[in-house]
């Protein structure tokens, strides 16, 4: 069974940068599948940020871009998500999961979500 | 502002059915046959339970169905039972981006 496990900070500076990992279990990230993050903000919905292939071949949502880093670590099972220069309208519930991409064009497993609350 | 419209709620009694619909457009769901439906409780990670549109992942029960019309998919869950209250979101292929639904709340009454 896949499991996806986020975690990190629970609350983040205003201007600071927003560092979470995924921990996988039931699979290795480097035998394929993408690996992506996605958020739910209140009042906004979700959204997709970005997306990691175990290649290191990375995707990004357009408005977030410039802003976003995602990287992984093979060896942990892990990967990454960075996110520079937040303000309030970051706070969110932050999900990683398991994308087919070509393959159907969907989540097939999601971690829980971690809270991320950006304020002073 | 999500990019794919959902009904707020939607409910009905134990044994009913109901549908949600999920409105983009052609650049989105009318677009692509790449659909899919996820189901949240709250506290838990959603579960994927339609993909491609009209596709069940094995373990989802047959109750649950997925359709589309145009810019418009919808999901109608058949013989609602307790455990069905949840939120349920649509998302869909878009080509350079991925794009979710607003989320629509399902009581059971």
């Amino acid at each position: 069974q896949v499991q996806l496990q986020e975690s990190g900070p629970g609350l983040v500076k205003p201007s600071e940068t927003l560092s979470l990992t995924c921990t996988v279990s039931g699979y290795s990230i480097s035998s394929g599948y993408y690996w992506s993050w996605i958020r739910q903000s209140p009042g906004k919905g979700l959204e997709w940020i970005a997306t990691i292939f175990h290649s290191g071949t990375t995707y990004f949502n357009p408005s977030l871009k410039s802003r976003v880093t995602i990287s992984e670590d093979t060896s942990k099972n892990q990967f990454s998500l960075r996110l520079s220069s937040v303000t309030a309208a970051d706070t969110a519930v932050y999900h990683c999961a398991r994308y087919t991409g070509g393959n159907g064009f969907y989540f097939d497993y999601w971690g829980r979500g971690t809270l991320v609350t950006v304020s002073s | 502002q999500s990019a794919l419209t959902q009904p707020p709620s939607a409910s009905g009694s134990p044994g009913q059915s109901v549908t949600i619909s999920c409105t983009g457009t052609s650049s989105d769901v009318g677009g692509y046959n790449y659909v899919s439906w996820y189901q949240h409780h709250p506290g838990k990670a959603p579960k994927l339970i339609i993909y491609e549109v009209t596709k069940r992942p094995s373990g989802v029960p047959d109750r649950f169905s997925g359709s589309k019309s145009g810019n418009t998919a919808s999901l109608t869950v058949s013989g609602l039972q307790a455990e069905d209250e949840a939120d349920y979101f649509c998302s869909s292929h878009a080509g350079s981006n991925y794009v979710f639904g607003s989320g629509t709340k399902v009581t059971v009454l």
